[in-house]
């Protein structure tokens, strides 16, 4: 049992290339979320998908797309990546309360 | 204003005392919270959740949630170096458990 898994760890990026955040969960949870963390920011929610075939807004969905291809599957896309772009994103799953994270993707846009 | 506002810290304790962590929110229909806890470059991890006014206690950990002073706080006894983190105050402002707005986060050391 894996739990949350990302891929990949880490990843530059020049300004304006784009790229996919693959996030996946063996729990069988409905529920995915996407968050971004930035210092002095928290974590902010940027798309979440309540269960297979739905996605929604969060908080900062500017910039970016998702894809929840399949129960285990929720994809992050930037499509032009920017600077500001720059942080560390996580994937979770919940199961009635509990949000369990994966490890994280660490991202960096020049 | 933001939703959940947490003291960034650090907050610094000696080993073996009592930690101090609070947080307050700014809706007042709030139903959830919740106290993650997030080593340094690491995840974070759930380790309470409170829904009534009152106290709740696991192991070292109590979580007293005040709904009409609209605060959450979380208390470490017995506090242990491997208790020093970041730890992240969550709301659930819009009910049903779908979507959290965190807090900052308070970073709290614990001195031998």
């Amino acid at each position: 049992n894996a739990g949350v898994t990302q891929t990949p760890k880490f990843q530059v990026l020049k300004t304006g290339q784009s790229m996919t955040l693959q996030c996946a969960q063996d729990m069988n949870h409905n529920s995915m979320y996407w968050y971004r963390q930035d210092p002095g920011m928290g974590l902010r929610l940027i798309y979440y998908s309540a269960s297979e075939g739905t996605t929604d807004k969060g908080e900062v969905p500017n910039g970016y797309n998702v894809s929840r291809l399949n129960k285990r599957e929720f994809s992050l896309r930037l499509e032009s990546a920017a600077p500001s772009q720059t942080s560390v994103y996580f994937c979770a799953s919940r199961e009635q309360e509990t949000q369990y994270f994966g490890p994280g993707t660490r991202l960096l846009v020049l | 204003q933001k939703e959940v506002e947490q003291n960034s810290g650090p907050l610094s304790v000696p080993e073996g005392a009592i930690a101090s962590l609070n947080c307050t929110y700014s809706d007042r229909v709030s139903q959830s919270f919740f106290w993650y806890r997030q080593y340094s470059g690491k995840s974070p991890e759930l380790i309470m959740s409170i829904y009534s006014n009152g106290d709740k206690e696991d192991g070292r950990f109590t979580a007293q949630l005040n709904k009409a002073s609209q605060y959450v706080s979380l208390l470490i006894r017995d506090s242990q170096p491997s208790d020093s983190a970041t730890y992240l105050c969550a709301v659930d402002i819009t009910g049903g458990g779908n979507k959290l707005t965190f807090g900052t986060g308070t970073q709290l050391k614990v001195e031998l």
